[in-house]
């Protein structure tokens, strides 16, 4: 199994709600990892956590906040977004460990529309 | 910084060899480079990766120049499924750590044409 599932695929928010997104993955892989990925632009990185500590944040907002309850599941907290966080949020693992010789999946991603 | 530049877009004829070239003059001896590609609205797609030797395998060849300044992703028979983003990734290292980051640059469209 080689699956990433992120749950929802679809969200629409208002800019006072609070959500969140969910990541999910079974493969014992302990580096996960959230992108965000703007219309025609490639994804940026934006948290990774390694062995469920955060190990980089790419100077993101606080109104991103990450979560990493166990090895197999990754949150992302959503909290006061603007219409410009709208984007394809996208998840991904990898084996930790290896210094760049294994390789990393992705979801299918949650598209977040914030009105 | 994405530490690659690849072209912005490229096309292929279906059934042909695509050869997709990447630029990464500031890799370091370590980083390993990656290929990655996206078909429109789905999560990127791992398709290979090498730090230094040529690899291949059922999806697509990796060649490495020997100073591994660039490299090239062959894809040897083009299909219209194979129309997508390519992504050509310099793996960082963060710090002292096992951790690495998968920067994406810009990326090549590959438009598959009959």
């Amino acid at each position: 199994d080689t699956e990433v599932t992120q749950t929802p695929k679809h969200l629409v928010m208002g800019m006072t709600n609070k959500k969140s997104l969910k990541c999910e993955q079974h493969m014992g892989h302990r580096a996960m990892y959230w992108y965000k990925q703007k219309a025609k632009k490639p994804p940026e990185l934006m948290f990774v956590y390694s062995y469920e500590k955060l190990s980089i944040n790419e100077s993101v907002p606080s109104r991103f906040s990450p979560e990493c309850p166990n090895s197999s599941l990754l949150n992302l907290h959503l909290h006061a977004l603007q219409p410009e966080d709208s984007a394809l949020y996208l998840c991904a693992s990898s084996q930790e460990g290896f210094k760049g010789r294994t390789e990393a999946f992705f979801g299918q991603g949650t598209r977040l529309t914030v009105v | 910084d994405a530490k690659t530049t690849q072209p912005t877009s490229m096309d292929c004829a279906e059934g042909r060899a695509a050869n997709l070239p990447c630029n990464h003059s500031t890799i370091s001896g370590n980083e390993y480079v990656y290929w990655y590609r996206q078909i429109h609205s789905q999560g990127p797609q791992y398709i290979i990766h090498g730090l230094k030797n040529n690899e291949t395998n059922e999806m697509a060849s990796l060649i490495i120049t020997e100073d591994r300044k660039s490299s090239t992703l062959i894809l040897p028979h083009a299909t219209l499924r194979d129309t997508a983003v390519y992504y050509c990734i310099v793996r960082v290292n963060h710090g002292s750590s096992n951790t690495g980051k998968l920067i994406f640059g810009q990326g090549t469209t590959l438009q598959v044409k009959p």
